[in-house]
């Protein structure tokens, strides 16, 4: 149990264009999403909070209209990269708590295998 | 301010020797967890072991240990026995009562088991 999916596992795509990427909580609801941005040899710099059926929660210097975050079920939260650029390469992973089959993950929260974009 | 600090960017350690992690962290909230998560060069995130703030033995799971000491705020990852497959970066992380689950994550160790 407890299994979340990204899909694609990588993209890579051209300066200016848009790319989205997909969390899902498979086994579970994910009444919260998280999404992470990790660069090389780097350790994980959340950049925003999601919760089903709310606005997201960016961190401090996340461009909000650049990295939409949509999280319209319980079960799929959504980053999308708007006019992407090269310095936006990096590996973006998501992770979940909820409710994992009555019992509320408290402590626990389900990474995805995270999604590498390379833009050129 | 840095919450989460790994001092050891790296370590080498030889098969069936343990390895100690170092991990502080700062927090004035008294409600906490820490937790530490093995990253191999797959990527994906591998969840270790959970130590809470108010638990008062430290946590232990299979040969993943971890050393909690609250005064000193430190949360050191013991790994015994060490094999090749534990080759990997290693994180650190704290989640605070009133962070709506956030974790918040150190550095880093990477770790490289040799034979």
């Amino acid at each position: 149990g407890a299994v979340v999916s990204q899909h694609p596992s990588w993209v890579i795509c051209k300066s200016g264009t848009s790319v989205k990427i997909e969390c899902r909580s498979l086994d579970f609801q994910a009444t919260t999403m998280f999404w992470y941005r990790q660069f090389p040899k780097q350790s994980l710099m959340l950049m925003a909070t999601s919760n089903e059926g709310s606005k997201a929660t960016y961190e401090q210097g996340v461009e909000k209209d650049k990295f939409l975050i949509n999280h319209a079920s319980l079960t799929l939260s959504t980053l999308t990269v708007t006019s992407a650029h090269p310095e936006d390469s990096s590996f973006y992973i998501c992770s979940a708590n909820g409710d994992l089959a009555g019992r509320v993950t408290f402590y626990e929260q389900y990474f995805g295998p995270g999604t590498r974009l390379t833009v050129t | 301010a840095q919450k989460i600090t790994q001092t050891q960017p790296g370590m080498f350690v030889q098969e069936k020797e343990a390895v100690t992690l170092d991990c502080t962290y700062d927090t004035s909230d008294p409600s906490y967890g820490l937790f530490w998560y093995k990253q191999p060069s797959s990527g994906e995130m591998i969840f270790l072991i959970y130590q809470g703030s108010y638990d008062q033995q430290n946590a232990t799971e299979g040969r993943y240990s971890l050393n909690f000491q609250k005064a000193r705020k430190s949360a050191n990852l013991v790994i015994s026995a060490s094999q090749l497959g534990d080759s990997a970066m290693y994180f650190c992380a704290m989640r605070e009562a009133d962070s709506w689950g956030k974790l918040q994550f150190g550095a880093g160790t990477q770790v490289v088991v040799t034979p």
